[in-house]
């Protein structure tokens, strides 16, 4: 049972580049987060699945879009990276029902 | 007004006391709270969370929310080395509930033997 599994762990991008980040969960959970994390700003929310087939703005979304593939998968692409979005990029899942999130690893991403 | 907001940190307390975190919100009709533990380098962890006024004990952590004055608070009881981290409070938003969870910038603990 591995919960959240996010890919890349580390990816480096040049501006203009484009490139999606992979998510699954083996959980079952219904809702499915992306969330940024910067130093200082906490974790920003991005886009959110509350469930499949739908999609949602968060705090954040300008430069990104989602696709809920499936019930376990949520990918977040970046089209034109931008320094900007160098950060820490956390996947999470939920469980119907229940409020806490459960994480991924992670993935780093710096866009040079 | 950020919805839910930390003091940065450090908090730095020696081992074996007791570690105070604190946390604030913005939205009087929020219910429940939650605290989140992240190690460096590491993805945040949930720890602790909070339904109803009052306090609520897990082992040496204890949780407690108080709606009158809308801060939410986690006490670590005999702090160790191992709990040194960042300490994330959340709770869900204003407009999107537990759909768009809400976490603070994080306070980071350091417990020095």
């Amino acid at each position: 049972n591995a919960g959240v599994t996010q890919t890349p762990k580390f990816q480096v991008l040049k501006t203009g580049q484009s490139m999606t980040l992979q998510c699954a969960q083996d959980m079952n959970h219904n809702s499915m987060y992306w969330y940024r994390q910067d130093p200082g700003m906490g974790l920003r929310l991005i886009y959110y699945s509350a469930s499949e087939g739908t999609t949602d703005k968060g705090e954040v979304p300008n430069g990104y879009n989602v696709s809920r593939l499936n019930k376990r998968e949520f990918s977040l692409r970046l089209e034109s990276a931008a320094p900007s979005q160098t950060s820490v990029y956390f996947c999470a899942s939920r469980e119907a029902g229940r409020e806490g999130y459960t994480f991924g690893s992670g993935t780093r991403l710096t866009v040079v | 007004q950020k919805e839910v907001e930390q003091n940065s940190g450090p908090l730095s307390v020696p081992e074996g006391a007791i570690a105070s975190l604190n946390c604030t919100y913005s939205d009087r009709g929020s219910q429940s709270f939650f605290w989140y533990r992240q190690y460096s380098g590491k993805s945040p962890e949930l720890i602790m969370f909070i339904y109803s006024n009052g306090d609520k004990e897990d082992g040496r952590f204890t949780a407690q929310l108080n709606k009158a004055s809308q801060y939410v608070s986690l006490l670590i009881r005999d702090s160790q080395p191992s709990d040194s981290a960042t300490y994330l409070c959340a709770g869900p938003s204003i407009s999107g509930g537990y759909n768009k969870l809400i976490f603070g910038a994080g306070t980071r603990l350091a417990v020095h033997p």
